[in-house]
């Protein structure tokens, strides 16, 4: 199976800070990669798919990019309802990053 | 608008049989691109992929757990069925429904339910 391998796990940061995390997979899945936000005691939303096509509502702020292994989250301007934790997914085997928590600095 | 609500036993015991329902509205699992997926999540912990199921009733395991894991569906009821074996208290978890387009990203989940196994 394909693993994705998230960095960092915790992010301190504070509002207006740019923030960026990273998402290796074990093999290439090309675009083949979504990532998600998840609030406490909530469903998991889609933000991103095909590594950087924006699902629809949500914030421009929130972007995506990178192919083949080696892919990206960023969020240019953090908001106080950013702070989630945030999950890649590769959608050739399915398999989930071990998630990153963006904490408040 | 499509919605997912899944369904089941809050507490199961060790070796018992866990069975979860995902009844789903807005799209059916007969139209072509279609599938529905089993995610977990113990407390604290990471989301794991479970199984999918698509519209030609093909059927996709996580490697680590698929002789433990049964998915169906009853297209006539929009539903789809999660069977797991012989729970341990390591199952405990929420467990989600989710729909993907083409075996591809997640776009619609459930809002979960949360399966304890204890004694």
């Amino acid at each position: 199976d394909i693993q994705v391998t998230q960095s960092p796990s915790t992010l301190s940061a504070s509002v207006g800070d740019r923030v960026t995390i990273t998402c290796r997979a074990s093999q290439t899945i090309s675009n083949w990669l979504a990532w998600y936000q998840q609030k406490p005691g909530k469903a998991p939303e889609l933000l991103i798919y095909k590594a950087s096509t924006l699902e629809s509502g949500v914030p421009s702020r929130f972007s995506g990019s990178g192919s083949g292994t080696d892919f990206t989250l960023t969020i240019s301007s953090l908001q106080p309802e950013d702070f989630a934790t945030y999950y890649c997914q590769q959608y050739n085997s399915w398999t989930f990053g071990q998630g990153t928590k963006v904490e408040i600095k | 608008q499509v919605t997912l609500r899944e369904s089941g036993p809050a507490l199961v015991k060790p070796t018992q049989t866990l069975t979860l329902t995902c009844t789903f509205s807005g799209f059916s699992l007969s139209t072509s691109g279609m599938c529905v997926s089993w995610i977990r999540q113990p407390p604290g912990k990471a989301l794991e992929w479970l199984a999918l199921i698509d519209w030609d009733d093909d059927t996709y395991y996580s490697t680590s757990l698929k002789t433990r894991l049964t998915i169906s569906r009853d297209t006539s009821e929009n539903q789809v069925v999660l069977r797991v074996i012989n729970m341990d208290p390591l199952d405990t978890a929420t467990y989600y429904c989710a729909r993907s387009d083409s075996r591809a990203w997640f776009d619609y989940w459930g809002q979960g339910t949360l399966v304890t196994v204890s004694s």
